[in-house]
């Protein structure tokens, strides 16, 4: 099993503020990973994939960097509804399709 | 508007079973692959199982092996997970994902909760 491991756990940051979380994987997963976001009471809703891809009617303020094992998401400037958990999440072994323990960003 | 919406949690003693049901509306739930997921207290997000379009292939994660059962029910829209033998790790917000290359998820619902426990 890849193991993701995302840091910080939680992050404080002050609107207008960048944000950058990494995930780190056990091995190498290529290009193949996406980001989550997860706001409190509502559905998980897909950011990134492919590392870099912007999701459909996702803001510019987001973007996502990386491959093999090190990535990175980008708030570039924190708006009051960007505060959240994110997640990321490997397919490169789609058998096998694990996720991050998570980061909360919090004001 | 496309939207998952799922049912059927509640609060059930090891060993117990429940029926998780996920409705789909916005688009139509036999053109894509559909996932399970959990969300695990203190422990993050855990793929359960996935289903293909006509519910003939399914795979599972190791630990709910024998246990879950994934189907589908396309005329109705409806994705559906048998939880039994439940266990007291099986305690989690379960979410139903679309599921469109097995690979990433693009559609989520809110999830319903399973609280195992005696």
């Amino acid at each position: 099993e890849i193991v993701m491991t995302q840091s910080p756990v939680s992050l404080s940051v002050s609107p207008g503020e960048r944000a950058t979380l990494s995930c780190r994987a056990s091995q190498t997963v290529n290009s193949n990973l996406a980001w989550y976001q997860q706001r409190p009471g509502q559905a998980p809703r897909l950011l990134i994939y492919d590392a870099s891809t912007t999701a459909t009617g996702i803001p510019a303020r987001f973007s996502g960097s990386g491959s093999g094992t090190e990535f990175n998401l980008t708030i570039s400037s924190l708006q009051s509804e960007d505060f959240a958990i994110y997640y990321c999440q490997q397919y490169n072994d789609w058998l096998r399709r694990t996720f991050g323990q998570g980061t909360k960003v919090e004001i | 508007e496309v939207e998952l919406v799922e049912s059927g949690g509640g609060v059930v003693r090891p060993g117990g079973s429940l029926r998780l049901s996920c409705a789909a509306s916005g688009f139509t739930l036999g053109d894509y692959y559909m996932s399970w997921v959990r969300r695990v207290p203190g422990k993050g997000l855990e793929w359960v199982s996935n289903i293909n379009w006509s519910g003939d292939k399914t795979t599972y994660v190791d630990s709910v092996k024998g246990r879950f059962t994934i189907s589908r029910d396309n005329a109705k829209n409806t994705l559906y997970l048998q939880l039994n033998s439940l266990r007291a790790e099986d305690t989690a917000l379960y979410l139903c994902a679309r599921d469109p290359r097995q690979w990433y998820f693009d559609l989520w619902g809110r999830g319903t909760l399973v609280t195992v426990s005696s």
